[in-house]
């Protein structure tokens, strides 16, 4: 089946300092990907809808100043915490749809912790 | 919005056990997902479903569009399909796959040996 790749798959970084989180489709192409939010014990929550070659959209209630997302090629899109905090504190993952109307594929994840 | 329910929340239960997770929905959908959560967190997909079933080895999922439910199977259950499985659907006007997912809370299965 499709791959989709996170990196990194854990970050441990000091509140206030940015952090970027890669998504990577490996072996097909992705004008869309989706990131998630997963809090403990919680279930995910869409945070963004990444699109190439266009502006991510956003789920009400995630600030788009503070989650930038950049999807810079049709096999990579980004996801940047900046001026972290440690209520950002989570696990973030990303998907990418493949086949038109067909299965999601997840990235492994990310955890990050915000001290 | 569609709300998603899961249940049982939590499952505990024998290897060897027939292993039934349901998902229930309150917006007509056109497929369903189910997904499975490893400890570690990675996810997989397991199925996605518009109408009547699927089987893929010992895993069975059914889906009644009308009545807005899916049940998830399992038969000969394995200490090895321990994870938390999670259920979830696209947003009532989309086609299927490519649009971001509602997720339910997820059932946590322990198959104890």
């Amino acid at each position: 089946g499709a791959v989709v790749s996170q990196h990194p798959s854990w970050v441990i970084c000091k509140s206030g300092t940015s952090v970027k989180i890669e998504c990577r489709s490996l072996d097909f192409q992705a004008t869309t990907m989706f990131w998630y939010r997963q809090f403990p014990k919680q279930s995910l929550m869409l945070m963004a809808t990444s699109n190439e070659g266009s502006k991510a959209t956003y789920e009400q209630g995630v600030e788009k100043d503070k989650f930038l997302i950049n999807h810079a090629s049709l096999t990579l899109s980004t996801l940047t915490v900046t001026s972290a905090h440690p209520e950002d504190s989570s696990f973030y993952i990303c998907s990418a749809p493949t086949g038109g109307a067909s299965m999601q594929y997840f990235g492994p994840g990310t955890r990050l912790t915000v001290t | 919005k569609n709300e998603v329910e899961q249940s049982p929340q939590n499952l505990t239960a024998q290897e060897g056990e027939f292993i039934t997770i349901n998902c229930s929905y309150s917006v007509g959908i056109s497929a369903l997902h189910w997904l499975q959560q490893h400890p570690g967190g990675g996810i997989v997909s397991l199925f996605m479903l518009s109408s009547g079933k699927k089987k893929h080895g010992r895993l069975i999922a059914t889906i009644n569009i009308q009545e807005k439910h899916s049940s998830l199977h399992i038969t000969a259950s394995h200490p090895r399909d321990s994870a938390v499985y999670i259920c979830a659907v696209p947003p009532e006007y989309s086609g299927g796959g490519a649009d971001g997912l509602t997720f339910g809370k997820g059932t946590h299965l322990i198959i104890q040996p």
